[in-house]
């Protein structure tokens, strides 16, 4: 089976423009989640996307958004980007269990996004 | 408090064992996990834990659940060079179900030959 794919896997916009972030998950996964990874947060959680709606939603700015397609892809939209944007977003899918419970997340490589 | 805490760094020699500790916060935590990240790449599952259980045991890796202190570690036999890498302990601290992991910083684990 085919991993998490994520696109593009780097990107260099300048401040003030916007970006758009694409996750394709593991065939079958229904669950996406997307995560910030910076040196000085670490790892944070953005939001959660599970049959094409949000379910959970981080400590964040609405500049930061998401959507989930029929086919379970998903894409990140950041507006107005700052500088301190700049980070590596992750993408996690998993299987949605009964109830729609996610289960074990498995991660993309990741699109490095740097903000000048 | 949020924080879910890992010491920063370990060195060991290859061959030896490595244990990597972290502490989390949430007991009512279902899932416990460890993933792995090498440079430039994403996050790699190593293995999980559910929190009724006290150990749980997959080839070189060893995970260890003291629930009452809060407390999980990965024991690495047999540590080669290949190991070295950033590693990652995270709660499923979700009473939703939606699956929002919480990370610590991460322990950077260095192997010399």
């Amino acid at each position: 089976k085919a991993g998490v794919t994520q696109t593009p896997r780097y990107l260099i916009k300048t401040r003030g423009q916007q970006v758009t972030l694409s996750c394709s998950p593991i065939s079958g996964h229904r669950s996406v989640s997307w995560y910030q990874q910076t040196p000085g947060q670490g790892l944070q959680f953005l939001f959660e996307y599970f049959s094409e709606t949000q379910r959970n939603k981080g400590n964040f700015p609405g500049r930061f958004s998401g959507r989930q397609f029929s086919n379970s892809r998903s894409e990140m939209n950041v507006s107005t980007l700052e500088l301190g944007d700049s980070a590596l977003y992750l993408c996690a899918s998993s299987l949605a269990l009964a109830g729609g419970r996610a289960d074990t997340q498995y991660f993309g490589p990741g699109t490095r996004l740097t903000v000048l | 408090g949020e924080d879910v805490e890992q010491s920063l760094f370990l060195s060991v020699r290859e061959g030896d064992s490595s244990v990597i500790n972290c502490t989390y916060t949430d007991s009512s935590s279902t899932y416990l996990y460890w993933y792995k990240q090498e440079p430039g790449a994403g996050l790699q599952l190593l293995t999980y834990i559910f929190s009724n259980m006290d150990m749980k045991q997959d080839q070189r890796l060893t995970v260890l659940l003291n629930k009452k202190d809060k407390h999980l570690s990965l024991r690495i036999a047999d540590t080669q060079t290949g190991d070295s890498a950033i590693y990652f302990c995270a709660e499923d601290r979700d009473s939703s179900n939606t699956g929002k992991l919480i990370f610590g910083q991460g322990t950077t684990l260095q192997v010399k030959p």
